[in-house]
């Protein structure tokens, strides 16, 4: 099993919707999960970060972590064609594993 | 948030030249240091991380003899590829960590490298 994993996408969603990203770990070491974007050709730029279980929202992103599950997941409302991009997870455990990324396509 | 540097933001060079490129903290103090490449269309993979005065810990698969990192301060560190050719072409990033609570890695704008 991969230390992080995430589907690849292409997602694809109609601008204005919900984009649902997410992210399933093997490390239950974890104590951190930070979500990055990475727009094409750019180096990643963090969004939030969540280390307890729930839901913690920040504008328009909303993280949400179950650790019994080992799953984290990105909510982005009001998705715009701004928000295209590449998003990995990363958990925090004894190192630091970045996801393979899921490309979101925001549809105008 | 923290800023980090990197320099050059993009270098042309011949095979069998070595090349340098800075990572600067710019307004923070990074215990670690971070370097990761990524081939077009693929995911980021870690090549090395170096903590401030110690040699680096690289990743299985990179050869440090060839990858050369030096963390010399609390704000910079320097990842040289020495006798590049075309196929180390590749976007080099790296990124800083102050450690505290979050531990969040902040990344510098990268490197494109294109070794002709």
């Amino acid at each position: 099993q991969k230390e992080v994993e995430q589907n690849s996408g292409p997602l694809s969603v109609p601008e204005g919707a919900i984009a649902s990203l997410n992210c399933t770990y093997s490390d239950r070491g974890s104590q951190s999960f930070f979500w990055y974007r990475q727009y094409s050709g750019k180096s990643p730029e963090l969004i939030m970060f969540i280390y307890s279980n729930g839901d913690k929202e920040d504008g328009r992103f909303t993280a949400q972590l179950n650790k019994a599950s080992q799953y984290v997941s990105l909510l982005i409302r009001d998705s715009q064609p701004s928000d295209s991009a590449t998003y990995l997870c990363a958990p925090l455990g004894q190192n630091f594993v970045f996801g393979p990324g899921t490309r979101l396509s925001v549809l105008p | 948030g923290a800023v980090v540097s990197q320099h050059p933001s993009w270098v042309i060079c011949k095979s069998g030249t070595s090349v340098k490129i800075e990572c600067r903290s710019l307004d923070f103090q990074a215990t670690t240091m971070f370097w990761y490449r990524q081939f077009p269309k693929q995911s980021l993979m870690l090549m090395a991380t170096s903590n401030e005065g110690s040699k680096a810990t690289y990743e299985q698969g990179v050869e440090k003899d060839k990858f050369l990192i030096n963390h010399a301060s609390l704000t910079l560190s320097t990842l040289t590829v020495t006798s590049a050719h075309p196929e180390d072409s590749s976007f080099y990033i790296c990124s800083a960590s102050s450690g505290g609570v979050s531990n969040e890695q902040f990344f510098g704008p990268g490197t494109r490298l294109t070794v002709l």
